[in-house]
């Protein structure tokens, strides 16, 4: 099976625009997470995706959405971006429920100007 | 906000010494699962452990788990120059909020 696809791999903004990410889960996985990576905070959870369904929110401003589509695939969306946005954002797809194994891709590294 | 806090946080060692690396966190929990991060990559999910668990293995990785004490280790036996690294655990808390600590930066030298 592939595994877990995330685009771009890099992207760079400048502050105030928006920006979109992509993850492909592995196929016939369901569940979905992201994550925010950054020297600072460390690893930060910020939402999970179950059927097209949000399932769980982590401590992130409004800035941040997602969303799920019936394939199980999923996209994170950043408006208004920020200097502190520049991360490494990580999706996370298991078979179903977040309790089960994660399998990670391999990030999208965003840098905001 | 982070759940877990890796000690120690950075530890080098030789090839072949056993490596042990501790978590602890600080509110109930479904599971704790540990991964590992090479060079600001994505994770890989080493083992999961579910809070009726006190100990697992897989291959030459022994986790343990003490509920009581709120803490985990995870225990890298004979370890290879590949096992360099950075180690995280995991927590599924039973809010359904999964928090991962700041990592241990695992060094083993050839």
């Amino acid at each position: 099976k592939a595994g877990v696809t995330q685009t771009p791999r890099y992207l760079i903004k400048t502050r105030g625009q928006q920006v979109t990410l992509s993850c492909s889960p592995i196929s016939g996985h369901r569940s979905v997470s992201w994550y925010q990576q950054t020297p600072g905070q460390g690893l930060q959870f910020l939402f999970e995706y179950f059927s097209e369904t949000q399932r769980n929110k982590g401590n992130f401003p409004g800035r941040f959405s997602g969303r799920q589509f019936s394939n199980s695939r999923s996209e994170m969306n950043v408006s208004t971006l920020e200097l502190g946005d520049s991360a490494l954002y990580l999706c996370a797809s298991s078979l179903n429920v977040r309790e089960n194994e994660q399998f990670f891709g391999p990030g999208t590294r965003l840098t905001v100007l | 906000s982070q759940q877990g806090e890796e000690d120690p946080q950075a530890l080098s060692i030789q090839e072949g010494e056993n490596a042990t690396m501790n978590c602890s966190y600080k509110t109930s929990i479904n599971n704790l699962q540990w991964y590992r991060q090479n060079s600001g990559r994505g994770l890989v999910h080493l083992i999961l452990i579910r809070s009726n668990e006190r100990e697992k293995h897989s291959g030459r990785l022994r986790v343990t788990l003490d509920t009581s004490k709120k803490s985990s280790s995870l225990l890298i036996t004979a370890s290879r120059a590949a096992d360099t690294a950075s180690y995280f655990c995991a927590t599924d808390g039973k809010n359904n909020d999964m928090r991962f600590g700041a990592g241990t930066r695992l060094t083993v030298k050839p």
